[in-house]
């Protein structure tokens, strides 16, 4: 069955820098787009990041752009991402998901537009001094 | 970037009767050439990740029961739990998929009465 286990979160201080993995399984990963979702405590969904399914295409919420950065190695069967200049308002729970579909239409080429049809069970990342 | 609003952000409704959430988008989210509305429901429960119950805004994803619908189209769009259970209470986001950045909605907290 297909599994997305996050890990590398915990309680950083501001300024510093954090790398987060999903670990796939169950599933061709080299064939499916990957996005990051965060949610900060008590608060709704944020989009963060999407990743082709091959890594040559990637696309960034504003409120992140270029302090994060995604990534994926399809032979780990594993994706990542990589926080920089961690703020206070990063503190959220991080999950990964998955695209339904593997190809289709996308606005970006190479970018399927597709609901998530899997979410890891998240990892919580704290920004604290 | 697609802005998503749902109406109401929370209601509370006794065991076995019908909620109803809307989810209105700031621009269309038909796409004419395939006639597909890219538009998804993800319930969420306390503690746990999101899950998918609806998407192409009226397709049930599999396993999910059937008294929960997705209807509309264009802008504006319902998510209904025709006779409403104790292990509904949750969380549900819209999200739009037809464009990058994806959105979602704010949440409506769907509670019992």
């Amino acid at each position: 069955q297909v599994q997305l286990v996050e890990s590398g979160g915990g309680v950083v201080q501001p300024g510093r820098s954090l790398r987060l993995s999903c670990a796939a399984s169950g599933f061709t990963f080299s064939h499916y787009g990957m996005h990051w979702v965060r949610q900060a405590p008590g608060k709704g969904l944020e989009w963060v990041t999407v990743i082709s399914y091959d890594g040559s295409k990637k696309h960034y919420a504003d409120s992140v752009k270029g302090r994060f950065t995604v990534s994926r190695d399809n032979s780990k069967n594993t994706l990542y991402l990589q926080i920089n200049s961690l703020r206070l308002e990063d503190t959220a729970v991080f999950y990964c998901a998955r695209d339904s579909e593997s190809a289709g239409y996308g606005d970006i080429p190479g970018i399927v537009n597709s609901h998530f049809d899997y979410w890891g069970q998240g990892i919580l990342v704290t920004v604290s001094s | 970037d697609i802005v998503m609003t749902q109406s109401p952000d929370s209601l509370a409704v006794s065991l076995g009767e019908r909620a109803t959430i809307n989810c209105k988008s700031s621009q269309s989210l038909l796409y004419t050439f395939n006639s597909k509305n890219y538009l998804a429901w993800y319930q969420q429960k306390p503690g746990q990740p999101p899950k998918l119950l609806i998407y192409w805004a009226s397709t049930r994803e599999s396993g999910v029961p059937d008294r929960f619908s997705g209807s509309g189209s264009g802008t504006d769009f319902t998510l209904t739990v025709s006779s409403l259970q104790a292990e509904d209470v949750a969380v549900y986001y819209c999200q739009q998929y037809h464009s990058t950045p994806r959105t979602f909605g704010q949440g409506t907290k769907v509670e019992i009465k």
